[in-house]
C-alpha cells in the first residue's frame, strides 16, 4: 500500500518570502510517479508537476521548484518570492505503475498543506 | 486545449435519492478515474476505467457504480444517497492505459445531500 505524508497542515508567510512544502512518501514499488496539485479556493485541482521514480533531477518552473530525493523518499516543493495568488491547498500524490492487463491505479494523496500568503 | 468536462457542476439531492455524475475525458485519453473529496479532506480514489473496462477499485461504496462508454465518457451512479455522500466528486483522465502519466482533473461536481 502507498502512503503520502504532508506533515505541514498549514503554513502562513508574508508575500515575497520563500516557502517549502514537504512531502514524504512510502511505497514498496520501484516504479512510481509523484505529483503535486494546487487546489485554490474555487475548488479545482490544478496539475503542477509529475515526476517518475527514475528521474531524480530537480526541476524549476518559474517561481516553482521541486526537489526529489529518493534516499529520503521526499518530493518537496518550493515557491520562491511567494505571491498572494499562491494561496491554496497543495496536495502531493503518488501512483504506482500497473502493467498487467492495462489500466492504472488511482492516485494516493497526502492530506494537503494549506498555504496562506499574507500581503 | 480541451479539458476534462464534468456535469453537472452542482447537484442537490435528498437522502435516499439517486444521482448520476458525468465525465467527458480529454479527447484520446483512454483512462478515467473518479475521486471523492469530503469537506477539508484529501481526494479519495473511488474507481478507474481503462478502455471501457474497470481497471482498479478504491474506496467506492457498494451503493455506487460506474461505467465507461464506447465514446470514453464515464458516469458515476450513486443510489440511496446519505448525508455523508456530500462531497466534491472529481473525474480525471489520462493517456496510455497501464501507466499513469499526467492525470488531469475536471472542475468537479459538488454534491449536496439534504
Amino acid at each position: 500500500a502507498q502512503k503520502v505524508t504532508q506533515a505541514q497542515t498549514e503554513i502562513s508567510v508574508v508575500e515575497k518570502e520563500d516557502v517549502t512544502l514537504d512531502c514524504v512518501y512510502e511505497t514498496r514499488d520501484t516504479t512510481y510517479y509523484l505529483f503535486w496539485y494546487k487546489q485554490p479556493p474555487s475548488g479545482e485541482l490544478v496539475f503542477l508537476i509529475r515526476r517518475n521514480s527514475f528521474d531524480e533531477q530537480n526541476e524549476i518552473s518559474g517561481r516553482y521548484s521541486w526537489n526529489f530525493q529518493k534516499s529520503t523518499s521526499s518530493f518537496n516543493f518550493t515557491i520562491t518570492a511567494s505571491q498572494v495568488v499562491d494561496s491554496a491547498v497543495y496536495f502531493c500524490a503518488l501512483s504506482v505503475v500497473v502493467y498487467s492487463g492495462g489500466g492504472a491505479d488511482g492516485l494516493t494523496f497526502g492530506k494537503g498543506t494549506h498555504l496562506i500568503i499574507q500581503p | 486545449a480541451a479539458g476534462v468536462i464534468q456535469s453537472p457542476r452542482h447537484l442537490i439531492k435528498e437522502k435516499r435519492e439517486t444521482a448520476t455524475l458525468k465525465c467527458y475525458p480529454i479527447p484520446r485519453h483512454d483512462t478515467v478515474y473518479w475521486y471523492q473529496q469530503g469537506p477539508g479532506q484529501d481526494p479519495q480514489f473511488l474507481i478507474s476505467f481503462y478502455e471501457k473496462m474497470q481497471s482498479d477499485k478504491g474506496s467506492i461504496p457498494d451503493r455506487f457504480s460506474a461505467q465507461q462508454f464506447s465514446d470514453y465518457h464515464s458516469e458515476l451512479n450513486m443510489s440511496s444517497l446519505e448525508l455523508g455522500d456530500s462531497a466534491l466528486y472529481f473525474c480525471a483522465s489520462s493517456l496510455e492505459g497501464g501507466e499513469v502519466t499526467e492525470a488531469f482533473f475536471g472542475q468537479g461536481t459538488r454534491l449536496t445531500v439534504v
